[in-house]
């Protein structure tokens, strides 16, 4: 699977949009880009993944660059509750058998300011 | 909205002892997955299960550990002989079926070993 990097930590002003980049350069043409988070010591949570368009849910929007390297999570109007660890993950979908364990790497801590 | 439950939320243990750690995945998910997450450091995947057998299991998932679905509803890992490197944040998760890439966590168990 196509290594992932993240900035460590990020803030953001509540109710301002917050934009979570992630770098993949090495990504294939069959992987995906998910987003989970990590809020304090709770399971993580999906959040969003795309292949090639930008997606878009009720949580936030996915913006993949046009050559796949890179995307954006935004969140929106972010809220004191947005505070956690992101992490971008990127995986093939249907590996067969289960075969998908999540590899996490560090993320960021996005720190959401009052 | 179906969840995915883990008992006990915090078990203490002495080294040496063995413990089971519980997991009720979502109804009717076909995937199922255990985590762990050592204080302060990333998530790691430790083993996918799938069809009443392992799919996919990491280093960390050695002969001390086994899982078992003992029956429709619960999802069981076992560490035989507990050691003080085993304290972490165990996270259980689950999967729809084939095709679709959302693992559903569990809110965890805190397993300390003294």
């Amino acid at each position: 699977d196509a290594k992932t990097t993240q900035p460590t930590s990020m803030d953001c002003a509540e109710g301002r949009a917050a934009n979570l980049p992630c770098n993949h350069s090495t990504i294939s043409g069959n992987e995906y880009v998910y987003w989970y988070r990590q809020i304090h010591s709770q399971g993580p949570q999906y959040i969003i993944h795309g292949l090639k368009n930008n997606e878009t849910n009720e949580m936030a929007s996915l913006i993949i660059t046009e050559d796949r390297k890179s995307s954006t999570l935004i969140l929106p109007h972010a809220t004191l509750r947005d505070t956690a660890v992101y992490y971008c993950i990127v995986r093939r979908l249907g590996t067969g058998g289960g075969a998908d364990g999540l590899t996490f790497g560090k993320g960021t801590h996005l720190i959401i300011q009052p | 909205e179906p969840e995915v439950t883990q008992t006990p939320s915090h078990q203490v243990t002495q080294m040496g002892q063995e413990v089971i750690l519980r997991c009720v995945p979502i109804s009717n998910h076909l995937y199922f997955y255990w985590y762990r997450q050592i204080l302060g450091q990333k998530v790691e995947f430790l083993v996918s299960f799938y069809n009443n057998e392992i799919s996919e299991k990491s280093e960390i998932f050695d002969d001390q550990f086994s899982v078992e679905r003992p029956d429709g509803s619960n999802f069981t890992l076992k560490i035989r002989s507990t050691k003080l490197e085993d304290s972490a944040m165990y996270f259980c998760a689950s999967k729809a079926g084939e095709g679709v890439y959302t693992q559903y966590f569990g809110p965890g168990t805190r397993l300390t070993v003294l």
